[in-house]
């Protein structure tokens, strides 16, 4: 599987946008860029996922650079419910292989 | 929906006895997935099912553990004999597969496994 690499830990301030970065420069074509969250206590959640385009939904945007080497996920309006563990995670669909590797993420602390 | 559900949410056991962890997945989904994290190694993928049949096992630490699907809506993970080393919380996850079309994983809440 492609590699990924992000900070192991940031910090924003509640009410202000936050960008989290993720490098996976091994990234070939056909990979898929997911990204997950973890809350405390609680199981993984999808977020977002892309392929080239930039991506919009209602939890957060995805910026891919235009090399796919790597991209960004954007919160524009952070919260104190928006702190956990954020996992970058490339997926290729085209070999069958369904399943997501976890690294260990960026953890991400919310200043009140 | 219910979302994934897994059972029991906490569970502890002495060391040598059997454990058994059960998840359902969210119907309509066609693939299953166990996973388990601890603060040392993190999340790691132990088994995934496609259609109730095991695709890949390779995380699966040693034949002390096992897994099954035997329908759509139930799945368990068994640990026998147990031991300290697998204290850690344990998730399942389900997602639709279909072709390339990529659709998100939706986590349980996960077991928390204590061995003494």
């Amino acid at each position: 599987d492609a590699k990924t690499t992000q900070p192991n830990s940031m910090e924003s301030n509640e009410e202000e946008p936050v960008h989290l970065p993720c490098n996976h420069s091994t990234i070939s074509g056909t990979d898929y860029i997911h990204w997950y969250r973890q809350l405390p206590s609680q199981g993984p959640e999808y977020v977002i996922h892309g392929l080239t385009s930039n991506v919009n939904n209602r939890m957060a945007s995805l910026a891919i650079a235009e090399d796919r080497k790597s991209s960004t996920l954007i919160l524009h309006r952070a919260t104190l419910r928006d702190a956990a563990v954020y996992y970058c995670i490339l997926r290729d669909p085209n070999f069958g292989n369904e399943k997501l590797t976890f690294g260990t993420g960026t953890r991400l602390t919310i200043i009140p | 929906d219910a979302g994934v559900i897994q059972s029991p949410r906490h569970e502890v056991t002495e060391m040598g006895q059997e454990v058994t962890l059960r998840c359902k997945p969210i119907s309509g989904h066609n693939s299953l997935f166990w996973y388990r994290q601890t603060m040392m190694r993190g999340l790691e993928l132990l088994i995934y099912f496609n259609n109730n049949v095991p695709i890949d096992d390779s995380g699966m630490p040693e034949d002390r553990f096992s897994a099954k699907m035997p329908n759509a809506s139930f799945s368990t993970l068994k640990i026998q004999p147990s031991e300290p080393r697998d204290s850690a919380v344990y998730f399942c996850a389900s997602s639709l597969v279909s072709g390339v079309a990529n659709y998100g994983y939706t986590f349980g809440s996960g077991t928390r496994l204590t061995v003494v």
